[in-house]
């Protein structure tokens, strides 16, 4: 089966502008995550989605980032307007709905963000 | 709030060496527990996991880790380290959250190097 695919790998914006992540979720899986690694510190959650529905967003770090997953297939994640503290490694999972932890969360290879 | 903390940023061992890598969790109720590895330019793979059942869990690779519930420690161990081990290695814990979802918390990675 299609891992999780995220894009693009990688991007570089100015302070201001508008940048949008995409992540597709193995097909058939109802969960998918949101999370961000700055460089030297750990993954931190940023939201959860179940289907189309945000089942947990406390880890969104401010307004400027808006998570949509229309449709209950691909997510994106939208950052409006980036500042330089948004730049770091954006990594996306999924997993199916029945039993997550027994099955385990499959990662993407990640966007890195880079904020100029 | 759940935390992973994983001792050590850098490991160096040589080829052939045993591979210790240490996690420790904060959680009055035992997590479910996993190990992730990322490779230079991938995505997070998952190493092993613990849900429920024997506490010494076996991953892919000639990885194993066990889980202490007396320590909250998941201590990911190989006997012999080789090149291609080198790698960034991230432990996590997931409990259940508010609604019933799991989230998984993740420490700040450990960065393994292999000399030969």
């Amino acid at each position: 089966e299609a891992g999780v695919t995220q894009f693009p790998s990688h991007s570089v914006i100015e302070k201001g502008q508008t940048v949008t992540l995409r992540c597709d979720p193995i097909s058939g899986h109802d969960n998918l995550y949101w999370y961000r690694r700055v460089m030297g510190k750990e993954i931190k959650f940023l939201l959860h989605f179940v289907k189309e529905s945000k089942q947990d967003e406390s880890g969104m770090p401010n307004n400027r980032f808006l998570a949509e997953r229309t449709g209950g297939t691909y997510s994106t994640l939208k950052v409006q307007p980036a500042e330089l503290e948004d730049s770091g490694v954006y990594f996306c999972a999924s997993s199916p709905m029945r039993l997550p932890v027994d099955y385990g969360y499959t990662f993407g290879s990640g966007t890195r963000l880079t904020v100029v | 709030a759940q935390s992973v903390t994983q001792l050590g940023s850098h490991v160096s061992v040589s080829e052939g060496a045993l591979v210790l890598l240490r996690c420790n969790y904060s959680s009055s109720v035992p997590p479910y527990l996993f190990w992730y590895v990322q490779y230079p330019n991938q995505g997070l793979q998952l190493l092993l996991k613990y849900t429920t059942g024997a506490t010494l869990v076996k991953g892919i690779n000639g990885f194993e880790a066990e889980f202490k519930k007396s320590e909250t420690s998941f201590h990911l161990t190989k006997p012999s380290a080789h090149m291609s081990d080198a790698a960034e290695y991230f432990c996590a814990a997931s409990s259940v959250a508010s609604g019933g979802s799991y989230i998984p918390t993740f420490g700040r990675g450990t960065s393994l190097i292999v000399h030969p």
